[in-house]
């Protein structure tokens, strides 16, 4: 069955990096692209992009450029968001979750990490 | 960049029938997509493009969509059935193509 399984949640301060992971499982990784979605606490979700797994080509969305980055290592088939120079309005639950074939949606979810910013 | 409204919350008594509206400018001419996210999880897609449903999830739910508006209707609600529910859309002409809408609180009371 497919799933997606992201490490856990993180602590970090202002001006710190933090890398999440995405492991994906029971299909072929580099046959559906994988995106990014931020949900503030209390708040509604938020595209932040995606990653072409076949190509490794990220494409981010308006206000996740810069400081955000979409990795891939495809041995290993995981996913990585790595957010740099860490803001408190950055603290959020970071999901990922792999892009429906044919569609422009979201089919199958990891279980989000929780990303707190905080001095 | 392109807009989807929904109200808040839409309340229903088990049984019942529950409809959420998403409104856009002619949303009638896109593609949507409908997420249900209960408390402490993640979304779930439970309809895809206006109207199909994924595998696993009951045909209480369904959408249309039409005009300047996409519903999504859930028949003969459950308890279980508490939830946000967001919609989505891909926009192609807008510089931030992939769109949610603010999200529904669906209360079964």
């Amino acid at each position: 069955q497919v799933q997606l399984v992201q490490s856990g949640s993180e602590l970090k301060k202002p001006g710190a990096s933090v890398e999440v992971s995405c492991k994906a499982s029971g299909y072929t990784f580099t046959s559906y692209a994988i995106d990014w979605v931020r949900q503030a606490p209390g708040q509604g979700l938020e595209w932040m992009g995606w990653i072409n797994t076949n190509t490794g080509n990220p494409t981010y969305a308006q206000g996740f450029t810069g400081r955000f980055v979409f990795s891939l290592d495809t041995s290993v088939s995981t996913a990585y968001l790595q957010i740099s120079s860490l803001k408190a309005e950055d603290t959020a639950v970071y999901y990922c979750a792999r892009h429906c074939s044919g569609g422009s949606c979201s089919d199958y979810w990891g279980q989000g990490t929780l990303v707190t910013v905080s001095s | 960049s392109y807009v989807l409204t929904q109200p808040p919350s839409v309340s229903v008594a088990p049984g019942q029938t529950a409809r959420i509206t998403c409104g856009g400018n002619n949303i009638g001419s896109k593609s949507v997509y409908w997420y249900q996210q209960k408390p402490g999880q993640a979304p779930v897609l439970v309809v895809y493009e206006d109207s199909d449903r994924p595998s696993g999830i009951p045909e209480r739910f369904s959408g249309s969509n039409s005009g300047n508006t996409a519903t999504l209707t859930i028949s003969r609600v459950e308890a279980g059935d508490e939830a946000d529910y967001y919609c989505q859309v891909w926009d192609s002409s807008s510089e931030h193509p992939w769109v949610f809408g603010g999200g529904t609180k669906l209360t079964v009371l």
